[in-house]
């Protein structure tokens, strides 16, 4: 089955201990990308990768890092995890060549205390 | 700037009764236009695209949706509403450009009231 997968669905820590959230995709998509969904603001690009070894900033990058060593995962790292960073993270794959609809994992809740 | 404004946060209605949720873009150049629903504890899933050609776009579960360029408008309709129906909806748009250039509106809130 075609899917995009991330791992854990849940999560919560304390401020300051990194934590890593692995997202994989099976469908050979060279073009993925995070995002966090917060209430009343929609969603909002952290990074993303044109494709393996090439990623770059979106629009709320502070305090992420991601890397892209193969194709097919694309992690997001919180090295010093805040309690502004409580949201739910979505990871996305893109088929290059169409018009650019997205195929997103199920989600990461994630909760800073 | 690219931009994108879905009117109403929370859109109610009976089950049904006909469903409309308003999605206005930014730029009269013709984008690339997507409607994503999203059920509670769940990942956005794709529910229709505008890419060109035909204006009227239909999607999954019913749904549909109309460029209307001289609008810069998309909203997104179904006939009858089943409560199945009941879940956030969110209009996306990309213009030429990498993929990386997909705005998201701030989404709509689907009650369906039995």
């Amino acid at each position: 089955e075609a899917q995009v997968t991330q791992n854990p669905r849940y999560l919560i820590t304390v401020t300051g201990k990194k934590l890593t959230v692995t997202c994989s995709q099976n469908m050979n998509h060279e073009y993925m990308s995070w995002y966090r969904q917060d209430p009343g603001l929609g969603l909002r690009q952290i990074y993303y990768s044109m494709n393996v070894e090439v990623t770059d900033k979106g629009d709320v990058p502070e305090g992420y890092k991601v890397s892209r060593k193969e194709k097919r995962n694309f992690p997001l790292i919180l090295e010093s995890p805040s309690p502004n960073q409580t949201s739910l993270y979505f990871c996305a794959s893109t088929p290059t060549g169409g018009p650019g609809e997205q195929y997103f994992g199920p989600g990461t809740r994630l909760t800073v205390t | 700037a690219q931009s994108v404004t879905q009117l109403g946060s929370h859109v109610s209605v009976s089950e049904g009764a006909l469903v409309l949720l308003r999605c206005n873009y930014s730029s009269s150049v013709p984008p690339y236009l997507f409607w994503y629903v999203q059920y509670p504890n769940q990942g956005l899933q794709l529910l229709l695209k505008y890419t060109t050609g035909a204006t009227l776009v239909k999607g999954i579960n019913g749904f549909e949706a109309e460029f209307k360029k001289s609008e810069t408008s998309f909203h997104l309709t179904k006939p009858s509403a089943h409560m199945s129906d009941a879940a956030e909806y969110f209009c996306a748009v990309r213009y030429s450009g990498g993929y990386q250039k997909v705005t998201f509106g701030t989404g709509t809130k689907l009650q369906v009231i039995p």
